[in-house]
């Protein structure tokens, strides 16, 4: 079946604008996670959603990120008034519940001018 | 802070021989200790895990050693292919919580 697919692979914006990065999780996986990955780091965990509720969003760096997952399945990370710190490569992965294994997407490339 | 060290920042090796990459943790806490593969433009995969109930874990040419007591683990490549060459990230879990370290680059050369 389909893996974790993310879109765009790629996103340039501008500083100060709102981004939204959308996730598609393996179906049936309830569990999704959101990260980022700065150049030559590990991914870095931002928000953990069990079904549509965000069960862990302590990695959240402020208010300017949210992210929602509506119907348990897809899921959006909004970011607003993006500052140039946020430019990263932003990963997305599902696992079929809570501590299981995780299958990442190939993240989307924010870059923020 | 830095949960989880991870060691050395690149690695260059011939082909057929042994790389070695090695990680420490904090949190005794974390029960779950995965090694990922990523290739550039793509999202990590899951290589290999181990929990802390056993000392070694092989799957092929990648083993695991891992020391509980000195809150260490490390991933061994026996016979490296050029293949291999990727970056490698340990981490360290519990439930949802999963801390990676910083990355190995690893060339493998033929």
């Amino acid at each position: 079946g389909a893996g974790v697919s993310q879109t765009p692979s790629n996103k340039v914006t501008e500083k100060g604008k709102y981004v939204e990065l959308r996730c598609d999780p393996i179906s049936g996986h309830t569990a999704l996670y959101w990260y980022r990955q700065s150049l030559g780091q590990g991914p870095e965990f931002l928000i953990y959603f069990q079904g549509t509720g965000a069960a862990d969003d302590s990695g959240l760096p402020n208010d300017r990120f949210f992210a929602v997952r509506p119907e348990g399945s897809v899921s959006t990370l909004k970011i607003q008034r993006t500052e140039r710190g946020d430019s990263a490569v932003y990963l997305c992965a599902s696992s079929l519940n809570r501590g299981g294994e995780q299958f990442f997407g190939p993240g989307t490339r924010l870059t923020v001018l | 802070q830095q949960q989880v060290k991870q060691s050395p920042q690149s690695l260059i090796v011939q082909k057929g021989g042994i790389s070695i990459i090695n990680c420490a943790y904090e949190n005794t806490a974390f029960d779950y200790f995965p090694w990922y593969q990523q290739f550039p433009g793509k999202g990590p995969a899951l290589l290999i895990a181990i929990r802390p109930d056993v000392s070694e874990k092989k799957e092929g040419r990648f083993t695991i050693s891992f020391n509980k007591s000195a809150k260490q683990f490390s991933l061994h490549i026996m016979d490296s292919q050029p293949g291999d060459s990727a970056t490698y990230f340990c981490a360290a879990s519990r439930g949802n919580d999963m801390r990676f370290g910083a990355g190995t680059r690893l060339t493998v050369k033929p």
